[in-house]
């Protein structure tokens, strides 16, 4: 079965720390994607990778960066928290090509405090 | 832009009821769709991926189909249990900046009762 893995399933920070949330694979995936999700808003994309040190934007990447120093790990960061970040988080990742099965992780509750 | 919607938004049903959720797409250029569950607080777990090429999937209890002409998928679930109440979240496998990304809908989210 495919794993993949976040870190914490819940975390709470403050705003204007430096927030890091990790994800792994356990499938020899390429791409690697974040999402967040909101009420009424849905699963929203920040930023995704199809290959290690390689990094696109999304439809929402303002506030975020990412990083993929290894094949299986693709990390978000948050450099200075802000309470409007207070989401839902969820990695996902799937072989490359057109038409494969994306898989998602458990998710991540983040709460800006 | 690719925009996703799910109708109904929110489904209460008696157990043993067969049902069908509905998604919509605007723009019919897509690689695939796929079906999640995602219950309350978890991660998305795939259902059914429907390629481009294809009319319908089965799994079980589950028959999703695709009309990729007109925008349209649907989520069939026969005999419905209580173990299904959960959100229904399809996704469409798109083009975006010369890499594919799925692109979701709001979900259904449904209650089956005993």
């Amino acid at each position: 079965d495919v794993k993949v893995t976040q870190s914490s399933r819940y975390l709470v920070k403050r705003t204007g720390e430096k927030v890091f949330l990790e994800c792994v694979q356990d499938m020899d995936h390429e791409n690697m994607f974040w999402y967040r999700q909101d009420p009424g808003l849905g699963l929203r994309l920040i930023y995704f990778s199809y290959d290690v040190k390689m990094k696109e934007k999304g439809d929402i990447p303002e506030g975020y960066s990412v990083s993929r120093e290894k094949k299986e790990r693709f990390s978000l960061i948050l450099e200075s928290a802000s309470t409007n970040q207070t989401s839902m988080y969820l990695c996902a990742s799937s072989f490359r090509g057109r038409y494969t099965e994306a898989f998602f992780g458990q998710g991540t509750r983040l709460t800006v405090v | 832009k690719q925009e996703v919607t799910q109708i109904p938004a929110a489904l209460s049903v008696p157990e043993g009821e067969n049902l069908v959720l509905n998604c919509s797409f605007t723009d019919s250029a897509i690689y695939n769709l796929q079906w999640f569950r995602q219950d309350p607080g978890k991660g998305l777990t795939s259902l059914l991926l429907i390629q481009s090429s294809q009319r319908e999937q089965t799994s079980g209890r589950l028959n999703a189909s695709l009309d990729k002409s007109s925008g349209r998928s649907t989520l069939y679930i026969a005999a419905s249990q209580p173990g299904d109440s959960a959100t229904y979240l399809c996704a469409v496998n798109r083009m975006n900046s010369g890499y594919s990304t799925l692109t979701f809908g709001k979900g259904t989210m449904l209650l089956v009762s005993p």
